[in-house]
């Protein structure tokens, strides 16, 4: 069974770094057949793409966002983990972080599992 | 960055319903191209992907199809837990995108 699980703050101070962990099981993130992104969701708005991460450590970043964004795998701990820097009120949203995966015939599927997701605020 | 539209922004349907929801790409994705439902306070659940391949578990009530830069997304006799919010997003090209969403609601 595949389940992923965010944790991190709740509330931020602006101009603070944001530290977020995703923990997955179910699947191994040690190869380019497996992903691991993050997508954010402000309060009553769209979804929003933010990072992602493969197994052979490529890594790919919104390019709005990219200069305040870290990610990063622990594979011993199956977790990756997200930083963002200088946090402004704007970021205040529910951070989702989801799997992909490498189809048999060579192509990725989209996001097919996510977590549940953790509402962090920006404020002080 | 590809632009993702979707189309109607709210819908008001009726239990027993067939609605279609469209999606536009502001430049061709291929079949790369996803759709999700979120209910209120839950993750997206992944419904398609590749325009047209239903994700495994999902009811057959659901259809999608188009390519290039339209996409649509059919639902078949409405019940009560598909009204929820129905977002595209295309893959073929990073940064991946999202539609702005469409409100599926009781009339």
């Amino acid at each position: 069974q595949i389940t992923l699980k965010e944790s991190g703050p709740t509330l931020v101070k602006p101009t603070q770094s944001l530290t977020l962990t995703c923990t997955f099981s179910g699947f191994s993130l040690t190869t380019n057949e497996e992903g691991v992104g993050w997508i954010r969701q402000p309060p009553g708005k769209a979804l929003e793409w933010l990072a992602l991460i493969y197994g052979d450590d490529d890594r790919r970043f919104s390019p709005s966002l990219q200069s305040r964004l870290t990610i990063t795998r622990d594979t011993f701990n199956s977790q990756v983990v997200l930083t963002m820097t200088s946090v402004d009120p704007a970021d205040t949203a529910t951070y989702f972080c989801a799997r992909r995966r490498r189809l048999r015939d060579g192509s990725y599927t989209p996001w097919i599992s996510w977590g549940l997701g953790t509402l962090v605020s920006v404020s002080s | 960055d590809i632009q993702m539209t979707q189309s109607p922004s709210t819908l008001s349907a009726s239990v027993g319903d067939r609605v279609t929801i469209t999606c536009r790409a502001s430049q061709s994705v291929g079949r790369w191209l996803a759709w999700y439902q979120q209910q209120p306070g839950k993750a997206p659940k992944l419904l398609i992907y590749k325009a047209s391949i239903l994700e495994s578990g999902v009811p057959s009530k659901f259809s999608g199809g188009g390519f290039g830069t339209e996409f649509t997304l059919t639902i078949n006799s409405l019940q009560s837990d598909d009204f929820a919010t129905y977002y595209c997003q295309q893959y073929n090209s990073y940064p991946f995108t999202f539609g702005q969403g469409t409100r599926l609601e009781i009339q």
